[in-house]
């Protein structure tokens, strides 16, 4: 049974860059068929994906975020990153890291695995 | 930007049934865009119940349904519980980025 657990700063100052990494365990992030994603709630609010990264290294963004974020990936560690830059007050919300993957019969089974999540706070 | 719209709130009694629906703003929903549904409940990080428009998950309950209904993405839950009280989210791949819906409160009352 995969796991996957959030950490990094709980508070970021505006304008600084969040960085969070996902340590994924019971499994390797470089399994072939495996996507790696982040995805964020603000407080009270839904859910917004930021973005997803393959072991390969090849990422998809969210168009509206593409500008800001770079999302990497360690298979020495198994653990993949993300990093949002020029934060502001807008991008306080829970973030969440999760495995993304593909059936056998090749069907996208999304975020079938997410961590507990973490807050990240911006405020001077 | 593609914009996925769901009912923000909807209620249901205990036993009854209820369909959720996802639809999005590029045009009618098809199983090429692989709707997933997540529920999630306060406190907790979202968990899937369905993907691919109507597979189940091994953990998902037998009342849980997908399905693609009139151009839209929909969820249906049958013989609520009331534990199926919670916010669910409808996910639409669009060839490799992702967009969530706004989610639908589900109250069981």
């Amino acid at each position: 049974q995969v796991q996957l657990q959030e950490s990094g700063p709980g508070l970021v100052k505006p304008s600084q860059t969040l960085s969070l990494t996902c340590t994924v365990s019971g499994g390797s992030i470089s399994s072939g068929g495996y996507y790696w994603g982040w995805i964020r709630q603000h407080p009270g609010k839904g859910l917004e994906w930021i973005g997803n990264i393959y072991y390969s290294g090849s990422t998809y963004y969210n168009p509206s975020l593409k500008s800001r974020i770079s999302i990497s990936i360690d298979t020495s560690k198994n653990q993949f990153s993300l990093r949002l830059s020029s934060v502001t007050a807008a991008d306080t919300a829970v973030y969440f890291c999760a495995r993304d993957r593909r059936d056998t019969f090749g069907a996208v089974v999304p975020f079938d695995s997410w961590g507990q999540g973490t807050l990240v706070t911006v405020s001077s | 930007q593609t914009v996925v719209t769901q009912e923000p709130s909807l209620t249901v009694s205990p036993g009854g049934t209820v369909t959720l629906t996802c639809a999005s703003s590029s045009g009618a929903v098809t199983s090429a865009y692989y709707p997933s549904w997540f529920q999630q409940k306060p406190g907790q990080a979202p968990r899937a119940v369905i993907y691919s428009t109507s597979n189940k998950h091994s953990w998902t309950p037998a009342r849980f349904s997908g399905s693609l209904l009139g151009g839209k993405a929909a969820l249906t839950l049958s013989a609520v519980q009331p534990e199926d009280e919670a916010d669910y989210y409808c996910l639409l791949y669009y060839g490799g980025t992702r967009v969530f819906g706004g989610g639908t409160k589900l109250t069981v009352l």
